[in-house]
C-alpha cells in the first residue's frame, strides 16, 4: 500500500527553469494538498483540489499552477523557478474534508 | 488572521521523563485541532484531532492532548518519553469547518536523551 507517492524526491534547478511536481495516490481519496515546508514556518497551504476537476488557491499560490489530472494525480508547476521557491514540498491526501491528512514524503527542491 | 503559535523550537527530555508540547492559537469560534509528528526525511503523521466532544483526546503511539478554550489551548502531552518519539511536532487548526485547509505552527523539535 503505497498511500501517496511523491516524484522526484531531490531537484535543483536554475532561476528561471521550469519544472512539474507529480503527487499521485492509491487511496481512492478525493481531496489532495500541495504544501510548501520552510524553517521556522512550518507548512504553508500553496494549492489544493477538493475533488477532480477543481482546485483552489492556498495561503502561497503565487508562482506554482496545479492541475488535478484525474482523480489519483495532483501535480505542482513552477513555471519559472525562484530562489525563494526553495523548499521542501508535501502533497497530501484526505478522504473528505473532515478526515485526516496523509502525507507524501516530499520533494526537496532547491533554486540557485 | 488565524494563527497558530508552538512557543517552543526545541525540547530536550530524557527518556522515561514526561512532556508537554505547547500549542496556542487565535480563532473567534472552537476550530478543528490537530497534532501532526514528522520524523526526518519523512511526511507528517497524524498523531490526533480534536473536533467536538470530549475535550481530552488520545491519539496513536501514547499521546494525549487537552483542548482548553478559555486558554485557546491544545497541548500534547505523554507520559512517558521512549527515544523513538525524538521528531518534530507540528500543530495544526481549520477553521473552515473542517474543509482541511489546515494552519500549522512552526513545529517543535523534541530530542531525547538517553
Amino acid at each position: 500500500n503505497a498511500g501517496v507517492t511523491q516524484t522526484p524526491k531531490f531537484q535543483v534547478l536554475k532561476t528561471g527553469q521550469s519544472m512539474t511536481l507529480q503527487c499521485a495516490q492509491d487511496m481512492n481519496h478525493n481531496s489532495m494538498y500541495w504544501y510548501r515546508q520552510d524553517p521556522g514556518m512550518g507548512l504553508r497551504l500553496i494549492y489544493y483540489s477538493a475533488s477532480e476537476g477543481t482546485t483552489d488557491k492556498g495561503e502561497v499560490p503565487n508562482g506554482y499552477n496545479v492541475s488535478r489530472l484525474n482523480k489519483r494525480e495532483f501535480s505542482l508547476r513552477l513555471e519559472s523557478a525562484a530562489p525563494s521557491q526553495t523548499s521542501v514540498y508535501f502533497c497530501a491526501s484526505s478522504d473528505s474534508p473532515v478526515k485526516p491528512l496523509h502525507f507524501g514524503n516530499g520533494t526537496r527542491l532547491t533554486v540557485t | 488572521a488565524q494563527s497558530v503559535t508552538q512557543p517552543d523550537i526545541h525540547i530536550t527530555v530524557s527518556e522515561g521523563a514526561s512532556l508537554e508540547l505547547r500549542c496556542n492559537y487565535s480563532y473567534g469560534a472552537t476550530p478543528y485541532l490537530f497534532w501532526y509528528v514528522q520524523s526526518p526525511g519523512q511526511g507528517l503523521q497524524l498523531l490526533l484531532k480534536y473536533f467536538s466532544g470530549d475535550t481530552l483526546v488520545q491519539g496513536i503511539k501514547g499521546f494525549e492532548a487537552e483542548f482548553k478554550r478559555s486558554q485557546s489551548s491544545f497541548n500534547l502531552r505523554k507520559p512517558s518519553v521512549h527515544w523513538s518519539d525524538a521528531a518534530e511536532y507540528f500543530c495544526a487548526v481549520d477553521n473552515t469547518g473542517g474543509g482541511n485547509k489546515l494552519t500549522f505552527g512552526t513545529g517543535t523539535q523534541l530530542k531525547v536523551e538517553l
